[in-house]
């Protein structure tokens, strides 16, 4: 049972503009939510989180949107650089839960020039 | 400050044998966490320990098992090796026991051959 999905394997964006990748979820008792960027062979980056009680969080370049009522959570980058070609995985937990975290399949982003 | 290390970074064993990977959590924190990574799978969950104790387990058999010292420093150990658990092993740290970012080190890729 996949509890968080990330349906896109692969996205394509041009240099400069925004990359938009979802993230959805089917467990109520998660509350908090993080995004990480993964190169092959390293382990990952963090890179935003929010906590349930917010529905937006910005850190430079990256947003992360959640949307409780669709469970359903997006990481914006804005613009877009070659360097953030990576695999994205968004990872979710909840307070009972210590600090385990489940995570997405991953979503293949890539850059172009 | 220096990040979360791990040790080795590659290991090639037999089945039938044991193996044991280090982590060392980033100065201040006492929450480590480990994950496995396979194409198959993706990343999942094994266990998390704080101050030397076993907050939460996954889903794996027996074999897996793990321990965390006095320094925080922690060790998982896989016991009769199976062609199925080589994998990437992810290590992660974080200070707060719960709803806290978890910063990862660079794995240890381990072959069972």
């Amino acid at each position: 049972d996949q509890q968080v999905k990330q349906n896109s394997p692969s996205l394509s964006v041009q240099e400069g503009r925004i990359s938009i990748l979802n993230c959805d979820y089917t467990n109520s008792m998660f509350d908090y939510f993080l995004w990480y960027k993964k190169y092959p062979a390293e382990g990952p980056t963090f890179l935003i989180s929010i906590s349930s009680i917010k529905d937006k969080n910005e850190d430079g370049r990256f947003t992360v949107f959640l949307n409780k009522s669709a469970k359903h959570l997006s990481l914006h980058i804005v613009p877009s650089q070659p360097g953030d070609s990576a695999v994205y995985f968004c990872a979710a937990s909840d307070t009972g839960g210590g600090n385990k975290l489940t995570f997405g399949t991953g979503t293949q982003l890539k850059v172009e020039l | 400050k220096a990040g979360v290390t791990q040790t080795p970074r590659y290991l090639i064993k037999t089945r039938g044998q044991q193996v044991t990977l280090s982590c060392s959590p980033i100065s201040g924190h006492r929450s480590v966490s480990w994950y496995q990574q396979t194409p198959g799978q993706g990343l999942q969950f094994l266990f998390e320990y704080f101050s030397e104790t076993q907050r939460n387990k996954g889903n794996f058999p027996g074999r897996f098992s793990g321990r965390q010292f006095s320094n925080s420093r922690s060790e998982m150990n896989v016991s009769t090796l199976e062609l199925g658990d080589s994998a990437l092993y992810l290590c992660a740290s974080s200070l707060l026991t719960t709803q806290d970012t978890q910063y990862f080190g660079p794995g240890t890729r381990l072959t069972v051959l």
